[in-house]
Formats: structure tokens, C-alpha cells, sequence
């Protein structure tokens, strides 16, 4: 079955620099892999679709790459901000099995710090 | 639009005893899903309801159960609680449940079994 991980549970940067988060999958390469945020207490809100033939999507400051050779997704928030410090997850769209449609990692924590 | 209402918020229970959960979709989403999330677990797939059709099923005991009515709303039942059943639980809408469809969630219902 695909599993999915997220480089770290948590991640520290400072105000103004790129944070960079990655996606790893390890079997089959998905024809479309998701991002969310979630803040603490709430449910997840949706950032970017990425398909398998776009190897870079962008919206305002967030970018998502996909390479599909590698097996990984990668998330950045340029120029980041306090406002930024949450949890993002990707999700990977499942083929069969019993996790549903998509298939959640269990996130990177992100802190943003003035 | 109205986003995706979870209700109640909070509930506090003691082990033995059910709960309800509701969940009311975005207007014209017709797939309704949901999820569990506990800190070590991330998101785990419940089932998902599509046209009052239970479509898809997770690996959780019969203990948890679903029903969709024929307006979308959508209903979880926990039987027997057990104090590992504490988790937030997360419904989430789409159209058609399609896994290039953003999801919308809604914010949770926090369960406490004591």
C-alpha cells in the first residue's frame, strides 16, 4: 500500500526566510497530490493541487513541485511570516485499498519565529 | 456558501457510551467524508457516503458507523466508547468525492472519553 512521509514532524525557521517542507511517497506515483494547512483545533483548508505532468505549480508565495522520479513533493512558503506557522499536510490520491480517495501524511509543524 | 458545519463542537463522554456526530456538507457536495486525528495517528479514513451510499470504508471496528440522508447531511455513530476513541473528528465535502477534488472540511468535533 502507498505511505506517505513528511520530512519532520517540525519545523523552525525565521521570519523572512523560505521554508521548505517535502513529501515522500513510496510506491505507485499519484496522478495528483494535494497540500493543506491546518491550524491547531481546525480542520485542514485546502492550498494547491499539483498534477503528474506539472512540475510546479504556484500560488502568492507558495510553490509545490512534484517529481515523480524521486518519489517527492516539495512545499515552499517564500518570504515567511508568523501568520505562516501551522501544520501542512500532503495527501496523495489512493489507488483501491481502504484509507479513501486520499491518502494523508501526518504533517510537518511549522513555526515561524519574528 | 455556507462552508462545512460540524456539530457539536466539543463532547465529553465516559467510556461505554455512544455518540452522534453531524456533519452538514457544502451545498451540491454530494460525497461526504470522515476522518479521525489523533496526535500520534495523523489523519485516519473513516468511510465516506456518497448519495446515501456507504462508497468506502476504513479499517475501523464496527463500533463506528455512518448514514447519509438524502440532503447530504451526514451522521457518524461511535458505540461502546473507549478512551482510545478521544480524538478530533473531521467530516470533509466535495462534489463528487473524486480525488482531484479539493476537500472542504469542516472544523471538527473534539471528543473527549473519559
Amino acid at each position: 500500500s502507498q505511505k506517505i512521509e513528511q520530512n519532520s514532524e517540525a519545523l523552525n525557521i525565521q521570519e523572512g526566510k523560505t521554508a521548505t517542507l517535502t513529501c515522500n511517497y513510496t510506491n505507485y506515483s499519484p496522478a495528483y497530490l494535494q497540500w493543506y494547512r491546518q491550524d491547531p483545533g481546525r480542520g485542514p483548508v485546502f492550498l494547491l493541487l499539483i498534477r503528474e505532468n506539472e512540475k510546479e505549480k504556484r500560488k502568492e508565495r507558495l510553490k509545490v513541485t512534484f517529481d515523480t522520479t524521486l518519489k517527492q513533493s516539495l512545499f515552499h512558503i517564500t518570504a515567511s511570516q508568523p501568520a505562516d506557522s501551522a501544520t501542512y499536510l500532503c495527501a496523495l490520491e489512493n489507488y483501491g485499498g481502504s484509507q479513501g480517495n486520499l491518502i494523508f501524511g501526518k504533517g510537518t509543524k511549522l513555526s515561524v519565529k519574528p | 456558501k455556507a462552508g462545512v458545519t460540524q456539530t457539536p463542537r466539543y463532547l465529553i463522554k465516559t467510556r461505554g457510551q455512544q455518540v452522534t456526530l453531524s456533519c452538514s456538507p457544502i451545498s451540491g457536495h454530494r460525497s461526504v467524508s470522515w476522518y479521525q486525528q489523533t496526535p500520534g495517528q495523523g489523519l485516519q479514513f473513516l468511510f465516506e457516503y456518497f448519495s446515501e451510499t456507504q462508497r468506502n470504508k476504513g479499517n475501523f471496528p464496527g463500533r463506528f458507523s455512518g448514514r447519509q440522508f438524502s440532503n447530504s447531511r451526514s451522521e457518524m455513530n461511535v458505540s461502546t466508547l473507549e478512551l482510545g476513541d478521544s480524538a478530533l473528528y473531521l467530516c470533509a465535502s466535495s462534489p463528487t468525492g473524486r480525488s482531484d477534488e479539493k476537500l472542504f472540511f469542516g472544523s471538527g468535533t473534539q471528543l473527549s472519553v473519559l
